[in-house]
């Protein structure tokens, strides 16, 4: 079975850094996405790591440990945009469709 | 075009009635995806298609019938739904492993 683990809520003020994070235990792995979910929107891409390391995409960063079952996302200088759910999802290992398997998501509250 | 577009955006209909949400992409993805969102949390996996054909159903009631016509096409047909199947309806398409791109999705209410 699958089992993603995120705080529910997080709060933190204009830019300030923040750093979200994911614990999973998979049958298998093939990569972990960051998605970013506006309240009544569709979840847009953030990121996507299957090697361990950090991937920086502007003011968003992404790192991954496979060995411990772990990733965070980063975000600096928040602005109050960045007021989202943010989803981890694991890609599963032999799958060749892409099949993703999310966290419950962590809702980020910035406030001025 | 690296868009995915879903009709309608907002649904309300009767348990008696049948009606269709339909989705559309133009990125040659082969792969493409139905997802259930309620509140508050994670978007559900209904059903993969993969070059037209489907590979997962993730044991959905029969009251939800996916159907691919084509490459870029995707509806899932609805009939005898009941009042907590209202959700908002995702889609979604993907080039095999790749990121999924999710359409603006559908928020359906059954009365």
């Amino acid at each position: 079975g699958q089992n993603i683990d995120q705080p529910t809520e997080m709060t933190a003020t204009e830019g300030a850094i923040v750093q979200i994070n994911c614990t999973y235990q998979t049958s298998g792995f093939n990569g972990l996405f960051w998605y970013q979910q506006h309240a009544g929107e569709a979840p847009t891409f953030l990121s996507y790591n299957v090697l361990d390391g950090l991937e920086e995409k502007g003011r968003f960063s992404s790192f991954l440990s496979r060995s411990k079952g772990y990733s965070y996302l980063l975000l600096k200088e928040l602005q109050m945009k960045d007021s989202a759910s943010y989803l981890c999802a694991v890609a599963d290992r032999g799958s060749t469709l892409g099949r993703l398997y999310f966290g419950r998501g962590t809702q980020l509250t910035v406030w001025p | 075009d690296t868009e995915v577009t879903q009709t309608p955006k907002h649904l309300v209909m009767g348990m008696t009635n049948k009606k269709s949400l339909k989705c559309e992409q133009h990125m040659g993805h082969r792969a493409m995806y139905w997802y259930k969102q309620k509140a508050k949390k994670p978007p559900e996996l209904m059903f993969v298609y993969s070059y037209e054909k489907l590979s997962i159903n993730e044991s959905v009631p029969s009251r939800f019938s996916p159907e691919c016509p084509n490459s870029s096409l995707l509806n899932l047909h609805l009939h005898a739904l009941q009042p907590e199947d209202s959700a908002l309806y995702l889609c979604a398409s993907s080039q095999g492993l790749h990121e999924q791109f999710f359409g603006p999705g559908t928020r359906l209410t059954v009365l």
